[in-house]
């Protein structure tokens, strides 16, 4: 069936240093890729997200990449903060439906 | 503007007894969704309604699980009878129509089965 694999599962960086979290679907048809955050306590939070005919988006300290070729998507924060610290977990889904396949999280903890 | 909004926060009931929680969507968001995301994991679907109508519950464990949208809007997620595995976070998020790819969720009920 579908599937999005996610690494790492935990990251810790130090602040001020760059981030990459890498995902890989399974899906072809996919076509949509979401990032999103939950902080502890909290619903995920939808913070960038990319379609399949760009290769790339920024959004100021924030942006994801997407090599369809390879089926994998990777999310990359810079200038990291101690506010970054969260849960990241990428998305696939395919134009024209819902359903979002989710991967397992990855876990960033940015050290002060 | 306001986000989607569920209570309780946190439930904690014995196995075998019944539990509902309940999900205001945004304002004016037809589509609405339930997850269900079990600890170190992503959120999976239940159930996906457009406006009253539950189009998609194949994943909704039928058997105990029932959710209503009764007037399009609000929405309530059921277990009867709870069981020890069901012990998760529930999540709502909502969308506008045809808009599924941008969906926003609420913060969740953290149930806990003992």
């Amino acid at each position: 069936g579908e599937n999005v694999e996610q690494h790492p599962s935990t990251l810790s960086v130090q602040e001020g240093d760059s981030a990459v979290i890498k995902c890989t679907y399974s899906d072809s048809a996919s076509n949509y890729f979401p990032w999103y955050k939950q902080e502890l306590g909290k619903g995920p939070q939808l913070i960038i997200d990319i379609r399949s005919n760009v290769g790339e988006k920024k959004d100021q300290r924030i942006a994801v990449t997407l090599n369809k070729t390879a089926k994998h998507f990777s999310l990359h924060i810079t200038e990291t903060q101690p506010e970054d610290s969260a849960v990241y977990f990428c998305a696939a889904s395919s134009s024209g439906t819902y359903k979002y396949i989710f991967g397992t999280g990855t876990r960033l903890k940015v050290l002060a | 503007e306001a986000g989607v909004v569920q209570s309780p926060r946190y439930k904690i009931i014995e196995k075998k007894q019944p539990v509902a929680f309940w999900c205001n969507p945004i304002s004016g968001h037809n589509t609405l969704y339930w997850y269900l995301q079990n600890l170190g994991q992503g959120p999976e679907l239940l159930i996906r309604y457009e406006n009253e109508e539950a189009v998609d519950d194949s994943q909704l464990p039928k058997d105990r699980f029932s959710a209503e949208r009764l007037k399009g809007v609000d929405s309530t997620l059921k277990i009867q009878p709870a069981e020890l595995g069901d012990s998760a976070v529930y999540l709502c998020a909502s969308s506008l129509q045809g808009k599924a790819y941008e969906q926003y969720f609420g913060p969740g009920t953290r149930l806990t089965v003992t």
